[in-house]
């Protein structure tokens, strides 16, 4: 089946630390990769994906690379900012499921200043 | 600027009561979904529709119904509530490709 691992947190950096969130994946098919992220009070918002192989996806100064041989997605930030706090959550979509998407478990990002 | 509304932010229910929590997305998306969000456990998708009238279960349907009578509304049904559905509940909507997932900022359901 398909399936989304994330590194458990919480996780606590300092500002301007690097970050890495690892995520890992199993799926059928050939997914679309996501990341979420969930600020305190609020809903998810899309982060950045990538649909395909090598793809990288940013936004924010996120990045994510798309790795099938080691079916990871795992994000990064070079240096992090207290309003980067959140929960972050990979997710994947597998095109003959109709968009529906899989989840990790999120991980919980605290920056302290 | 596009959204997705749900019509509660905190719920209060007693166990048994029948429950209704809705979402409106105006993006004239086909996809709607409800999920749960537990702690270490992410969001697991409860009930999900392709088009008015169309449902499909997710991976944990059970103690839930859902109602998709127009495009832009699709509802959570607790028949009969119990404390282990105390969670937070997000209704998100999509394009029919599964792009252009959005969001709702939740309900958080509290059964005594």
């Amino acid at each position: 089946g398909n399936s989304v691992t994330q590194m458990e947190g919480p996780v606590t950096l300092s500002e301007e630390a690097f970050l890495t969130i690892n995520c890992t994946y199993t799926a059928t098919g050939y997914p679309s990769l996501f990341w979420y992220v969930q600020y305190p009070g609020e809903g998810l918002q899309l982060l950045l994906k990538a649909t395909k192989a090598d793809d990288k996806g940013s936004n924010k100064g996120f990045e994510a690379t798309y790795r099938k041989e080691t079916t990871s997605f795992h994000l990064e930030k070079g240096s992090v900012q207290v309003s980067d706090s959140a929960v972050y959550f990979c997710a994947l979509s597998v095109g003959n499921q109709g968009g529906k998407l899989i989840f990790g478990q999120g991980t919980e990002l605290s920056v302290k200043p | 600027d596009v959204k997705v509304t749900q019509s509660s932010r905190y719920l209060v229910k007693r166990t048994g009561e029948k429950v209704f929590l809705e979402c409106v997305q105006d993006m004239d998306h086909e996809n709607m979904f409800w999920y749960r969000q537990d702690p270490g456990l992410g969001l697991r998708l409860i009930y999900f529709s392709y088009d008015v009238k169309m449902k499909e279960k997710g991976d944990i349907p059970e103690g839930y119904s859902v109602s998709r009578e127009k495009k832009e509304r699709f509802s959570l049904i607790l028949e009969s509530a119990s404390t282990n559905q105390t969670s937070m509940y997000l209704c998100a909507s999509s394009l029919i490709d599964g792009y252009g997932y959005t969001f709702g900022s939740g309900t958080r359901l509290t059964v005594v």
